[in-house]
């Protein structure tokens, strides 16, 4: 099975910062990888998809980059609502697997 | 307006069975692989299975965790997914979400899920 490992698992920071979420496969998935959101007792929502593609509707402050085994997602500028769990989930081969998720958190 | 909304949720005894339902609306539902993922209390996402459409005969794939007790099923004609879940234990307590499996260039995206549904395994 492949592994996801997000970092860091917590993030402290504020209204208006550039903040990155790295998400490291156990082996190579090209770009099938998607990024989710989640806020506490809702369903996630998917943010990026194929690694780097926005979702319709997400802002433009998202953005994801990678290839093969390394991925990241940054938030440009966070916005009060930015702050929850964040969850990359691969999609190249069965089992499907998310990562441990990073909770970003208001400093 | 894409709809998906699971029921089916309680309190079950371990060893216990559970069938989880998400109807869904507003889109094709037979032209969607369907997926459910699950979530235990204070814990990340996991996967437990898909069902793919009828041009796959409906394939089905599951989780190593649930393969043997778990069985996805669909019936299009009335948009609805189902989750047969046997032998229940502890650790099968979670959110259960239904998800559609949105193809694009030969991989998937889950862009609709629903709000979820929570399955207790408690004596």
């Amino acid at each position: 099975d492949i592994q996801l490992t997000q970092s860091p698992s917590f993030l402290s920071a504020s209204v208006g910062d550039r903040v990155t979420i790295t998400c490291r496969a156990s082996q190579g998935i090209n770009t099938y990888l998607n990024w989710y959101q989640q806020n506490p007792g809702k369903a996630p929502k998917l943010l990026i998809y194929a690694a780097s593609t926005l979702q319709s509707g997400v802002p433009s402050r998202f953005s994801g980059s990678g290839s093969g085994t390394d991925f990241t997602l940054t938030i440009s500028s966070l916005r009060p609502e930015d702050f929850a769990t964040y969850y990359c989930q691969h999609v190249d081969s069965f089992p499907i697997t998310f990562g441990q998720g990073t909770r970003l958190e208001i400093k | 307006e894409v709809r998906m909304v699971e029921s089916g949720g309680g309190l079950v005894q371990p060893g216990g069975s559970l069938r989880l339902s998400c109807e869904a609306s507003g889109f094709t539902f037979s032209d969607y692989y369907l997926d459910w993922v699950r979530q235990a209390p204070g814990k990340g996402l996991e996967w437990v299975g898909r069902v793919k459409d009828k041009a796959t005969g409906y394939i089905t794939e599951y989780a190593a965790s649930v393969k043997g007790r778990a069985t996805i099923s669909r019936d299009d004609s009335k948009n609805s997914l189902f989750l047969q879940m046997n032998n229940l234990k502890a650790e099968d307590t979670a959110v259960y979400y239904c998800a559609r499996a949105r193809l694009l260039a030969g991989r998937t995206n889950f862009d609709y899920w629903g709000q979820g549904t929570l399955v207790s395994v408690s004596s």
